[in-house]
């Protein structure tokens, strides 16, 4: 099945705001609000930092926010910091699998 | 605390079976309204969900694999199991365990991975 679509790197410096966009169709991305963003540094196991489009768990900042219009779910990370360093990926509910389905990841680098 | 460990080989043969076994600790499988998924990720890749279960064996899987996977549960050791057969070198990934639901969208807690090598 085809993973969903993101910029495979995006960079920004420390302060400023960065947003990775997820692309999918109206099967998965478009027809639901159960998109997922994970962070993931390396060697480690990812981390969900917004499920349900918009919503941050306990404990993740509110420097992370998630958004959605089309068939086009978006993070957005403010005043971007040195740990923010990570690998990022999206996950929506996929209709014709009844599964999640990952977007390709995209590297963040603060510059 | 909920806290999830895969275990299992670390190299398996091409054309063998991949057996991973995932341990839940300070929580139970049994009755919990949560399913619990296998992950995988090739070397420098990205994520690829493999297929998830719940305590009673209700299964979704990846269509991509489906043909060679088998998840299983076994609520008396509170651990569920993957078995991936046919292997070739391109299942070569670190294989995480991970409690979800039932949309498989939001991966509450992750093992820690365990990297399986396929290769002769």
């Amino acid at each position: 099945q085809s993973a969903l679509t993101q910029p495979a790197s995006v960079s920004g410096s420390p302060g400023q705001s960065i947003t990775i966009s997820c692309t999918g169709t109206s099967s998965d991305v478009g027809g639901y609000n159960y998109v997922s963003w994970y962070q993931q540094h390396p060697g480690k196991a990812p981390k969900v930092i917004i499920y349900d489009v918009s919503i941050r768990p306990s404990g993740v900042s509110n420097r992370f926010s998630g958004s959605k219009s089309g068939n086009t779910a978006s993070l957005t990370i403010s005043g971007l910091q040195a740990e923010d360093e990570a690998d990022y990926y999206c996950i929506s509910y996929r209709s014709t699998t009844t599964l999640g389905v990952f977007g390709g990841g995209t590297k963040l680098t603060v510059l | 605390q909920l806290q999830l460990q895969e275990s299992g080989p670390g190299l398996v043969k091409p054309s063998e079976t991949l057996s991973l076994t995932c341990t839940v600790s300070g929580g139970s499988i049994i009755n919990s309204p949560y399913y619990w998924g296998w992950i995988r990720q090739p070397p420098g890749e990205g994520l690829e969900l493999i297929g998830t279960i719940n305590y009673s064996g209700s299964t979704y899987y990846n269509p991509s694999l489906k043909s060679r996977v088998t998840i299983s549960v076994d609520t008396s050791k509170n651990h569920f199991s993957l078995n991936l057969s046919s292997v070739t070198a391109a299942d070569t990934a670190v294989y995480y365990c991970g409690r979800t639901d039932v949309l498989s969208t939001v991966l509450w807690d992750w093992g820690q991975g365990t990297l399986v090598t396929v290769s002769s």
